[in-house]
């Protein structure tokens, strides 16, 4: 079942603008992941916030995370076009047998 | 490092027929995960497996199954396919469980199955 709902569904922005991905769960986490996917090929770890972190930084992503409004939002800053690409929210909860749950992504399109 | 490898890339069976998928995973990784993607349904939990035991399966019916072996890897087996198991097949693996929630998963680059 899905847990992770992301908007928007797809996205369209020029090249060194920011781009903001949110993803909004239902239940209780342990963490939240983010995952890049490259047109149809395997996914790939961007970064985990835990359920007691509010901010987390890596390079030119951010990630925010607001466990009472159950929602996260992702950031790419200064967007290139190699950050063209399908983004992933993925929950992880103890009580869920400790499968990662996926929301069906936002599409990014980051055009020169 | 190598990565999560999987074998084969793309594979066309026919309607009725057995489809047989491998993983391996990164050296130290114990858990294997399968996840089937299918157009417009985003990533569906399959199966887990842990220390060589199904520790969880999704929603999916009998005829998904798999194993892991004493070396870690594994293998996914999808028996009576029918058109709609046309998707690509991701595997993943992760640290022992009690570690996996400080990191993510790795996942292959999937294999691709197409059923005719």
């Amino acid at each position: 079942s899905q847990q992770g709902e992301e908007d928007p569904q797809a996205l369209s922005i020029q090249e060194g603008e920011n781009a903001t991905m949110n993803c909004s769960y239902k239940t209780s986490i342990n963490n939240l992941q983010w995952y890049r996917q490259n047109s149809g090929r395997g996914l790939v770890h961007l970064i985990l916030i835990r359920s007691n972190e509010r901010e987390k930084h890596s390079g030119r992503l951010r990630v925010t995370l607001d466990t009472s409004k159950k929602s996260s939002s992702l950031l790419i800053t200064a967007s290139r076009a190699a950050d063209t690409a399908s983004y992933f929210c993925a929950t992880w909860n103890s009580n869920s047998g400790y499968a990662l749950n996926f929301g069906k992504g936002t599409s990014l399109l980051v055009t020169p | 490092e190598a990565g999560v490898t999987q074998s084969p890339t793309h594979l066309i069976k026919t309607r009725g027929q057995q489809a047989t998928l491998r993983c391996s995973p990164i050296s130290g990784h114990t858990s294997v995960y399968w996840y089937q993607q299918a157009l417009g349904l985003g990533l569906q939990f399959l199966l887990w497996y842990d220390e060589g035991e199904e520790r969880n399966r999704g929603n999916f019916p009998p005829r998904f199954s798999g194993r892991q072996f004493p070396n870690y890897s594994s293998e996914l087996n999808v028996n009576a396919l029918e058109l709609e198991d046309s998707a690509l097949y991701l595997c993943a693996s992760s640290l022992h469980l009690d570690r996996a929630t400080y990191y993510g998963y790795t996942f292959g680059s999937g294999t691709r199955l197409t059923v005719v």
